[in-house]
């Protein structure tokens, strides 16, 4: 069955670092990956998604993700934070049966 | 605006008494879903719809109940809620239609309390 890994729970980085957040799948087929954010309060949005081509995404708000066949991962990524960035972000892989399978989220907090 | 629609968002309830989220959107998409949010699980899929008439399991449906009448609606029933159904539930919908794509549009979510 599909699923997807978030080995973080909490990051905590500092305003204006960079920042990495790490997503495993596991899919036989080619996947259709996604990142989405959830800020406090509020529904879902898309970062950005992979389906074929570029490996190399880019998305909303200055992020980018990378899809690396061999490791599995599309770990997504911003050069410099900003505080409202702070939210929780879910990866996704599109599954048989028409769904979305999730990954159990990574909370980002930024310090100022 | 495309959007999909939830109601209500905020609904605190006690367990047995039967209740209804409604989801609607306005795109026209064929396929519509209903996930659950929990910490530190993620968003798990309730149930889904293909179309009107069509409506089958996600990997957590029991205790719900939802029915597709129209393209634009898809409400969520839970006829006996219970305090373990408290949660974030969210309703997406898709083009099932549009080619290579999973991408699924969320509404803004419905935080539910089973007292």
């Amino acid at each position: 069955a599909q699923s997807v890994t978030q080995p973080d729970i909490h990051i905590t980085v500092s305003e204006g670092a960079s920042l990495e957040l790490r997503c495993n799948y596991s899919y036989g087929a080619t996947p259709y990956l996604f990142w989405y954010v959830q800020s406090p309060g509020q529904g879902l949005q898309l970062l950005l998604k992979y389906f074929s081509g570029d490996t190399l995404v880019q998305g909303i708000k200055g992020f980018e993700a990378e899809f690396k066949r061999s490791q599995s991962s599309f770990n997504l990524r911003k050069p410099s934070v900003h505080w409202s960035d702070a939210a929780e972000y879910f990866c996704a892989v599109g599954a048989q049966g028409n769904k979305l399978v999730f990954g159990a989220g990574t909370i980002l907090r930024v310090k100022s | 605006e495309a959007q999909v629609t939830q109601n209500p968002r905020y609904l605190i309830t006690v367990t047995g008494k039967k209740l209804t989220v409604t989801c609607s959107q306005n795109m026209n998409h064929e396929y519509m879903s209903w996930y659950r949010q929990d910490p530190g699980l993620g968003l798990r899929q309730i149930y889904y719809s293909m179309n009107v008439e069509v409506t089958d399991k996600g990997d957590v449906p029991e205790g719900y109940k939802v029915s597709r009448k129209e393209k634009r609606n898809f409400p969520l029933i839970l006829e006996s809620p219970s305090p373990n159904q408290t949660s974030l539930y969210f309703c997406a919908s898709r083009d099932r239609l549009a080619a290579d794509s999973y991408e699924q549009y969320f509404g803004p979510g419905t935080r539910l309390t089973v007292t």
